[in-house]
């Protein structure tokens, strides 16, 4: 298995402009989770999907951020526009879900710069 | 929220040192993982452990959940074990996890 891919690894990019990050989840998961990580703040849960249908997003920090699952393999987070204060690692995550067994495994990140 | 604090923030070590992290958690969980942020930033999966001790080569972990608390011990450490060790709690039925803060470890040669 390939664990979770997330895409682009590295984005700088200009205050307004908007962004799109890429999460792709382990196959057969079905729960997605988008973090954030930051040094003031510490790694936060911004919203997650169970089933491609968003549970919990009183994470999203405001209406510049929204998320999406298309379908069980793919889902976006989106910042239009983007501030400096954006400026983070941006983790996904997936797992089986359940209450039996729930281990999550994280993507290696995306690290996102706003000039 | 359910609070969770992790000591001691930071640690220093000689190599070859043993030590011991803790997590401590403010409500019942259903689940607990330990994590090892390298200085690459890479989240790596060390344990899943709502309860009871597992172990894997140098690196252990005991959860005793009724008393709301879990223990990573580190021996032999190395200096390929740096990095932040990170505790994660899931509420029941909640299906989310809330994180603790770190603990940041350096070991020196």
């Amino acid at each position: 298995d390939a664990g979770v891919i997330q895409s682009p690894r590295h984005e700088v990019t200009e205050m307004g402009q908007e962004v799109t990050l890429r999460c792709k989840p382990i196959s057969g998961h079905d729960y997605l989770f988008w973090y954030r990580q930051t040094m003031m703040r510490g790694l936060e849960l911004l919203i997650y999907f169970n089933n491609n249908v968003p549970i919990d997003d009183s994470g999203m920090p405001e209406d510049r951020f929204s998320a999406k699952m298309p379908n069980a393999s793919f889902s976006t987070l989106k910042i239009q526009p983007s501030e400096p204060r954006d400026s983070a690692v941006y983790f996904c995550a997936s797992s089986l879900g359940g209450t039996s067994y729930n281990e999550q495994f994280f993507g290696p990140g995306t690290r996102l710069t706003v000039l | 929220g359910i609070q969770v604090e992790q000591s001691p923030p930071d640690l220093i070590l000689q190599e070859g040192a043993n030590s011991t992290l803790r997590c401590n958690f403010s409500d019942s969980v259903n689940n607990l993982q330990w994590f090892h942020q390298n200085p690459w930033g890479q989240l790596i999966n060390l344990f899943y452990i709502p309860s009871g001790t597992k172990q894997n080569g140098r690196l252990s972990a005991t959860t005793v959940a009724t008393e709301r608390y879990s223990l990573l011990y580190i021996s032999s450490s190395q200096t390929t074990d740096s990095g932040v060790y990170f505790c994660a709690v899931e509420l029941y039925n909640f299906n989310k996890f809330y994180f603790g803060s770190g603990t940041k470890l350096n070991v020196k040669p």
